[in-house]
């Protein structure tokens, strides 16, 4: 089993619709991030987290929140929809007191 | 404002060509440059990283040349292989965050 879980991972939704992606992972880490990658601009910061009571803002939170269900658990959820979120989104850890960043597989959103 | 610049968006070498990607960077408080590969369909993963109180790192054919003056830091694969064809992304953090700002991205092919 892979240590850093996305579902779904694949999903279309319509302009308007509420939907969440989900993450969980199997390292025992603390911080757990959300990544949007588009195409030329890299991958981008949306929330982390450094423990289930501490959730932070990214670059680019507007129009996502987020919730840490518990250590191993975190999920993005986009309250209204919309095309220009259609993206591929990543869900990450790491560890405290290391740098290196576990990816999941990734969930391609597209909004219609 | 992209604080992490990278380039080329797209390269093409023979196999065992020595492909450069370069990165710069803006904030001189980033303490952490690492490099991720990413295939498709896959999240990115850590190949090398190296913290500015050294100018060069190596682990197999990839090396990383860091210029702190310049602020700058690229990625050299030296005896590149059709296996190594994936993008690669260029990153930066500060701190012990594990925030980590992302490069474009470079998609690199390697021909037979």
């Amino acid at each position: 089993d892979a240590d850093v879980t996305q579902t779904p991972r694949n999903r279309i939704t319509k302009t308007g619709k509420r939907i969440m992606l989900e993450c969980s992972q199997t390292k025992g880490h603390d911080r757990m991030y959300w990544y949007r990658q588009d195409p030329g601009l890299g991958l981008r910061l949306i929330y982390y987290s450094f423990d289930v009571k501490d959730i932070n803002k990214g670059e680019i939170s507007d129009g996502y929140s987020v919730s840490r269900q518990a250590q191993a658990k975190f999920s993005l959820s986009l309250e209204s929809a919309i095309p220009n979120q259609t993206a591929l989104y990543f869900c990450a850890t790491s560890d405290s007191w290391a740098s290196e960043a576990f990816f999941g597989q990734g969930t391609r959103l597209t909004v219609v | 404002q992209q604080q992490v610049k990278q380039s080329p968006q797209s390269l093409i070498v023979q196999k065992g060509g020595i492909p450069i990607i370069n990165c710069a960077y803006e904030n001189t408080a980033f303490d952490y440059f690492p490099w991720y590969q990413q295939f498709p369909g896959k999240g990115p993963a850590l190949l090398i990283a190296i913290r500015p109180d050294v100018s060069e790192k190596k682990e197999g054919r990839f090396t990383i040349s860091f210029n702190k003056s310049a602020k700058q830091f690229s990625l050299h694969i030296m005896d590149s292989q059709p296996g190594d064809s994936a993008t690669y992304f260029c990153a930066a953090s500060s701190g012990n965050t594990g925030k980590l700002i992302f490069g474009q991205g470079t998609t690199l092919q390697v021909k037979p």
